[in-house]
């Protein structure tokens, strides 16, 4: 069975400084789906980036970067500039990719920003 | 603008009662999910539905009922036999298989009071 683990519960950061969240993964499939996605306080999830495991390019989205290694199962978000508006709840998501409802997710992490 | 609404936002029921959450969508998705949050726990599958009229058990269906009647509509009914229905409740949707992208509802917060 497939599962993901965010080791950091909590995670605190200065502004404009840079954070990087881990996202350790288990899977005996060659070809799935990461995500990152961000729970603010409001409660809506929000789809952050996502990586295809068959590129071996991390994805890019502005201030955010992943850094993918899929040999070592890892999956870690990296936040560049930190904002006051990226404090939230971040969870890390897996899915094979001939699934197309089974989203396995992490427990979270919690990033606060220092201003 | 186009989303997905849960209503209510926070909803109370008695010990015994059933409730139903709503989710509404105007994605023309065809595929909806819902998901169970608990403190300190990830997201946990419910039920989903790929199309109009069929829905399937997720992770932890036991307690709850859903219906597809609609395309855009897919609600929750947390049943008695649920034992322990405090949670957060979001409801999700997809275009359909190739896509890979949900999008979320703003959730809702049951309390068994």
């Amino acid at each position: 069975a497939q599962t993901v683990t965010q080791s950091q519960p909590e995670m605190s950061v200065q502004e404009a400084e840079t954070v990087t969240l881990s996202c350790t993964y288990d899977t005996s499939e060659s070809d799935y789906y990461l995500f990152w996605y961000k729970q603010p306080p409001s409660r809506q999830m929000i789809l952050v980036i996502r990586q295809e495991a068959y590129k071996q390019q991390n994805a890019t989205e502005n201030r955010f970067s992943v850094n993918f290694q899929k040999a070592a199962k890892s999956f870690s978000l990296k936040i560049s500039d930190s904002q006051l508006g990226d404090a939230a709840m971040y969870f890390c998501a897996y899915r094979r990719m001939d699934s197309n409802y089974q989203l396995i997710w992490g427990a979270g992490t919690k990033l606060i920003i220092k201003p | 603008d186009g989303g997905i609404t849960q209503s209510p936002k926070y909803l109370f029921r008695k010990e015994g009662q059933n409730v139903t959450l709503s989710c509404e969508q105007n994605l023309n998705h065809d595929a909806m999910y819902w998901y169970r949050q608990d403190p300190g726990q990830g997201l946990r599958l419910i039920y989903y539905s790929q199309i109009v009229n069929d829905f399937q058990k997720g992770d932890i269906a036991e307690g709850y009922s859903v219906s597809r009647e609609k395309k855009e509509s897919f609600p929750l009914t947390v049943t008695s036999a649920q034992k322990n229905p405090t949670a957060f409740y979001l409801c999700a949707s997809k275009r359909g298989f190739m896509n890979t992208e949900a999008f979320f509802g703003q959730g809702t917060r049951l309390t068994v009071v």
